[in-house]
């Protein structure tokens, strides 16, 4: 059974740095890539980027490169993302997901939900 | 990037079929057979419902469906059932290689 296991909620004030994970199972990890999913409180899904685990080749969307990092260590089959200093505007439910085949996601993560509040 | 457009709402009786659009450009909906729609229940991750346009995923209802004209994909949802009631959402792959997702449509069950 493919499943993708994310890390749990986050409390954070502005200007600290945070490293999200999803943990995937149930299948090739490397073999496919997995997206990072932006929602924020009562509004739409934003995608953010993908990364390719089997060699971290990785894309962004224009509107958070530079803002965030994806990375992913294959040997412990984990996706990350992480931001190095915060702000209030991050504050969202981040979903990670499987890319099937380039160009929709098959397999979700659960969510992490961060906050970011002084 | 930008969003692709979708009506904010729409609704119908038990039993009834609804269709939601999904507008975009040649350059993502038009220029692509990559289009996915996606379920969401409030607090939920979303689900994949259809993609590639037209293709359900293995355990999806047969009462969704999906089509696309021009720049304009669609989702249909046949003899709607209160469980149906969730937001929804487009998704097309873009000529920069990234994935743009619709505004969501909330449907309501009367």
């Amino acid at each position: 059974e493919v499943q993708l296991v994310q890390s749990g909620a986050e409390v954070k004030k502005p200007g600290e740095s945070l490293k999200i994970s999803c943990k995937g199972s149930g299948y090739s990890f490397t073999s496919y890539w997995i997206g990072w999913v932006r929602q924020m409180p009562g509004k739409g899904l934003e995608w953010m980027g993908i990364i390719y685990p089997g060699d971290s080749d990785t894309r962004y969307s224009p509107s958070f490169q530079g803002q965030v990092t994806i990375s992913a260590d294959k040997s412990i089959s984990t996706a990350y993302l992480q931001w190095s200093s915060l702000k209030a505007s991050d504050t969202a439910m981040y979903y990670c997901a499987r890319d099937a085949m380039g160009d929709y996601f098959d397999y979700w993560g659960q969510g992490t939900l961060v906050t970011v509040s002084s | 990037q930008s969003a692709l457009t979708q009506p904010a709402s729409v609704s119908g009786s038990p039993g009834q079929s609804i269709t939601i659009s999904c507008t975009g450009t040649s350059s993502d909906v038009g220029g692509y057979n990559y289009v996915s729609w996606y379920q969401q229940h409030p607090g939920k991750a979303p689900k994949l419902m259809i993609y590639d346009v037209s293709n359900r995923p293995s355990g999806v209802s047969n009462r969704f469906s999906g089509s696309k004209s021009g720049n304009t994909a669609s989702l249909t949802i046949s003899g709607l059932q209160a469980e149906d009631e969730a937001d929804y959402y487009c998704s097309s792959y873009t000529s920069s290689s990234t994935l743009d997702f619709g505004t969501g449509t909330k449907v309501t069950v009367l």
